[in-house]
């Protein structure tokens, strides 16, 4: 079965950083593209981040530009997002999503919630 | 980086027929064939049900299509029933090797 769990959410300070992993399972990670999105409470979807299947191409959305890292370990099949000077505007549920097709989103993880409060 | 423009809320009687629209610009849903929709329910993580404007996944409903003309694209559920009622979110592929989400549209079964 394709599986995607998210892990590293929780409360963290203004200011402060905190690294989110997707475990991959039940496909090739290494030969996918990968994403991540997050929904804010109660609001919609917004794209954050990609990464192509080596690692070796990456995109941010100009909200985390320069904050946030993608990156991905083929071997340990786990995607990353690192995340720094967290604002109270990044607390939302961080979904990571494997690519099929370009367009194509599927499957997505469970989400992982981020609280950025003092 | 503005998302894909959505009506707030579409309902529909069980069996009828509803239409979600999905706006954007020449830099995104126009200039490309890769929009997509997502259904979420609440608490749930979001499941893919049209892909490459009017492509269906594997397991989903034939009752779901998709369509695209010019910079809007839609989404169509006919026969709607009551498990469809949901949240419904577009994306598209946008210029710069970014990607963006629709506004959301509350889909209710009356």
């Amino acid at each position: 079965e394709v599986q995607l769990v998210e892990s590293g959410g929780g409360l963290v300070q203004p200011g402060g950083s905190l690294r989110l992993s997707c475990a991959a399972s039940g496909f090739t990670f290494s030969s996918y593209w990968m994403h991540w999105v997050r929904q804010a409470p109660g609001k919609g979807l917004v794209w954050v981040s990609l990464i192509n299947s080596d690692g070796s191409t990456t995109s941010y959305a100009d909200s985390v530009k320069g904050r946030f890292t993608i990156s991905r370990d083929n071997a340990k099949n786990t995607l990353y997002l690192q995340m720094h000077t967290l604002r109270a505007e990044d607390t939302a549920v961080y979904y990571c999503a494997r690519v099929i097709s370009f367009s194509c989103f599927d499957p997505w993880g469970q989400g992982s919630l981020v609280t950025v409060s003092s | 980086q503005s998302a894909l423009t959505q009506p707030a809320s579409v309902s529909g009687s069980p069996g009828q027929s509803i239409t979600i629209s999905c706006t954007g610009t020449s830099s995104d849903v126009g200039g490309y064939n890769y929009v997509s929709w997502y259904q979420q329910h609440p608490g749930k993580a979001p499941k893919v049900m049209i892909y490459d404007v009017n492509k269906r996944p594997s397991g989903v409903s034939n009752r779901f299509s998709g369509s695209k003309s010019g910079n809007t694209a839609s989404l169509t559920i006919s026969g709607l029933q009551a498990e469809d009622e949901a949240d419904y979110y577009c994306s598209s592929y946008r210029s710069g090797n970014t990607y963006v989400f629709g506004t959301g549209t509350k889909v209710t079964v009356l």
